[in-house]
């Protein structure tokens, strides 16, 4: 058990669809991640959240909206998903002191998500 | 060139042997570096930091080469438990102190 809970484990939607991925951390770390996961290719970073704010936005389509409102939430908001987002999406978090030290993340199970 | 990058294997190794898997990286600027572990359909588990001096965790050892921009991990006295991706991860690539960019894995399978 790492600590880091998503929600669904799995999703099945439409390109027309709307949907949100939730991540939850019980960990008391300040900084949050989204990585998308696909099959033969290395975890992608999406999204960082350090201290609720968003820190990084490596070229996601805005297909993907992130919300952070607290240290221990972050969501995903899915719309009009094409099929090669299919994947899975990995929620993760670490501690962040203000020196930036440069620790370890730790992941969340992770939500398999398909678009149909 | 890819940031980081690593053999996929798969590698098949008879339980009791020593297997040893390399990485390397293309941003000598990078500042750190780990060894993570992923199971079958699980999530990626930190296995191990690897330091400038080396270092060891049981039958795990790490080492990082900086001069030639790689990292290794040796695997002794290898266990059924053992089999899984081992993927290699480096910290500090110019975009911020936590963005950790990920190789796409080594599979690793013990053979009993």
């Amino acid at each position: 058990e790492t600590g880091v809970t998503q929600t669904p484990r799995h999703l099945v939607m439409g390109m027309t669809n709307k949907k949100s991925l939730k991540c939850e951390q019980h960990l008391g770390h300040n900084a949050m991640y989204w990585y998308k996961q696909s099959a033969k290719k290395p975890l992608e970073l999406m999204f960082v959240y350090n201290f609720k704010e968003q820190t990084e936005n490596n070229s996601v389509p805005s297909r993907f909206s992130p919300e952070c409102p607290n240290s221990s939430h972050l969501f995903l908001h899915l719309h009009t998903l094409q099929p090669e987002d299919s994947a899975l999406y990995l929620c993760a978090s670490s501690h962040l002191p203000r020196g930036g030290f440069r620790g370890e993340q730790y992941f969340g199970p992770g939500t398999r998500l398909t678009v149909t | 060139r890819k940031e980081v990058e690593q053999d996929p294997g798969p590698f098949n190794v008879p339980e009791g042997a020593t297997v040893a898997f390399n990485c390397t990286y293309s941003n000598s600027a990078s500042q750190s570096f780990f060894w993570y572990r992923q199971d079958c359909r699980k999530e990626p588990k930190l296995l191990m930091s690897v330091y400038s001096s080396g270092n060891e965790d049981g039958r795990f050892t790490a080492q990082l080469n900086r001069a030639s921009q790689y990292i290794s991990l040796l695997i002794r006295d290898s266990k059924l438990s053992d089999s899984a991706t081992y993927l290699c991860v480096v910290n500090g690539l110019g975009f911020g102190n936590e963005k950790l960019t990920f190789g796409t894995g080594t599979r690793l399978t013990i053979i009993p």
